[in-house]
């Protein structure tokens, strides 16, 4: 049975800081790893998806990487700015195939000018 | 090219009653998926419908039922309301193929009072 970690629960850091967004997953059998953004009581907006053949998905200032034999993904954010605020939420599909997704809890994120 | 749209944004119901939300796919999509996301919590996987057919289930009571249309629109129906589906209620739409991306609408906040 898939389960998603994620580390921090909630992280503060002041504007211009780089950050880095912990996953685990427990079954590294998987066909991708998705990572979402999500502002309050708003639905989810993907951010990036890394195919298991993959190590790593970049799009403008945010980086994922994915290890699976680790069972860890990682979401990379660089010169964070007040309008990153928000929670930010990994989900990887159950071993049966590419959906359902199992999601994390997500980690809150405040950038503070 | 229109993503995903979600009806109602906000109902509120009381205990015992009955609710129907409903979700138009991104436009080629044929495959909808059905979330539920309490509050601080990751979403959790309802059922998913490809081709008019539920073709996987969470583990949600037969209190959870759904339809999904020849246009491939859907609809999730909730009997005998509870206290506990106060909840965000996230559609997801996708295509059948192993692979690819998620894509969400905004979301139906229901609260049950």
């Amino acid at each position: 049975k898939q389960e998603v970690t994620q580390i921090p629960a909630a992280l503060s850091v002041p504007e211009g800081e780089n950050l880095v967004l912990n996953c685990s997953f427990t079954d590294s059998a998987i066909y991708n790893l998705q990572w979402f953004r999500q502002d309050p009581g708003k639905g989810l907006t993907s951010l990036l998806l890394i195919q298991s053949s993959q190590r790593e998905q970049t799009s403008g200032r945010l980086n994922a990487s994915l290890d699976k034999s680790s069972g860890r993904s990682t979401l990379y954010i660089a010169a964070s700015q007040p309008g990153d605020s928000a929670t930010y939420l990994c989900a990887a599909p159950t071993s049966s195939g590419n959906t359902p997704l199992v999601f994390g809890k997500g980690t809150r994120l405040s950038v503070i000018a | 090219d229109a993503g995903v749209t979600q009806s109602p944004t906000h109902l509120i119901k009381t205990r015992g009653q009955q609710v129907t939300l409903r979700c138009s796919p991104k436009s080629g999509h044929d495959t909808v998926s059905w979330y539920q996301q309490a509050l601080g919590q990751g979403p959790q996987f309802i059922f998913q419908y490809y081709e008019e057919e539920e073709r996987q289930r969470g583990n949600f009571p037969d209190r959870f039922s759904g339809h999904q249309f020849p246009n491939y629109s859907s609809e999730l129906n909730v009997n005998a309301l509870l206290l506990g589906d106060s909840a965000l209620y996230l559609c997801a739409s996708s295509l059948p193929r192993g692979n690819e991306k998620l894509f969400f609408g905004s979301g139906t906040q229901l609260s049950v009072l």
